[in-house]
């Protein structure tokens, strides 16, 4: 059971570029996330989907866009990106009823940088 | 004010002793509460999650939770050097979907 997968692990862009953060579930979950880490900063959301069909903006969605292609997969698109964008990103669902109590699962990360 | 708020630590205790770890929300409406573990390098794993207020005890780990006080709190027993990790404190609120996650707190434990 792969869980939450994300791809790719580590990428470097330089400033302007453009690229997608795939993301993708196999536990039937309804709802999916997008955050971002930065040091000190803690887990901010960048967007969310409640469900298939939906997406909404979290704390900080500037400089994003979000497609939720079908249940499993939610992806993160930053189309000109700038240095400020350097991170750690991190996929994660949840599902509804589950029964750990609202818990969402994390996929493995994926590191940006900017240059 | 964050809506979720950490001490970043480093909290630094000894081996076999208990760590203490507080977390303090803004939202009211708030109603369940988690704590994650995140080592460095991985993404977070979840170690509890809490709704009620009162204590909530699975092995070496309580979770505590005052409404009042809008605070909750983990306490880890019998503290090991594997228990060296940053934990972070998340909160839901019911029908919005979202999870705030605070900061995060970074323990280290003592040999």
């Amino acid at each position: 059971n792969a869980g939450v997968t994300q791809t790719p692990k580590f990428q470097v862009l330089k400033t302007g570029q453009s690229m997608t953060l795939q993301c993708a579930q196999d536990m039937n979950h309804n709802s999916m996330y997008w955050y971002r880490q930065d040091p000190g900063m803690g887990l901010r959301l960048i967007y969310y989907s409640a469900s298939e069909g939906t997406t909404d903006k979290g704390e900080v969605p500037n400089g994003y866009n979000v497609s939720r292609l079908n249940k499993r997969e939610f992806s993160l698109r930053l189309e000109s990106a700038a240095p400020s964008q350097t991170s750690v990103y991190f996929c994660a669902s949840r599902k509804l009823g589950d029964p750990s109590g609202n818990t969402i699962y994390f996929g493995e990360g994926s590191w940006l940088t900017v240059v | 004010q964050k809506e979720v708020e950490q001490n970043s630590g480093p909290l630094s205790v000894p081996e076999g002793a208990i760590a203490s770890l507080n977390c303090t929300y803004s939202d009211r409406g708030s109603q369940s509460f988690f704590w994650y573990r995140q080592y460095s390098g991985k993404s977070p794993e979840l170690i509890m999650f809490i709704y009620s207020n009162g204590d909530k005890e699975d092995g070496r780990f309580t979770a505590q939770l005052n409404k009042a006080s809008q605070y909750v709190s983990l306490l880890i027993r019998d503290s090991q050097p594997s228990d060296s990790a940053t934990y972070l404190c998340a909160v839901s609120t019911s029908g919005t979907y979202k999870y705030i996650f605070g900061t995060g707190t970074r323990l280290k434990v003592l040999a």
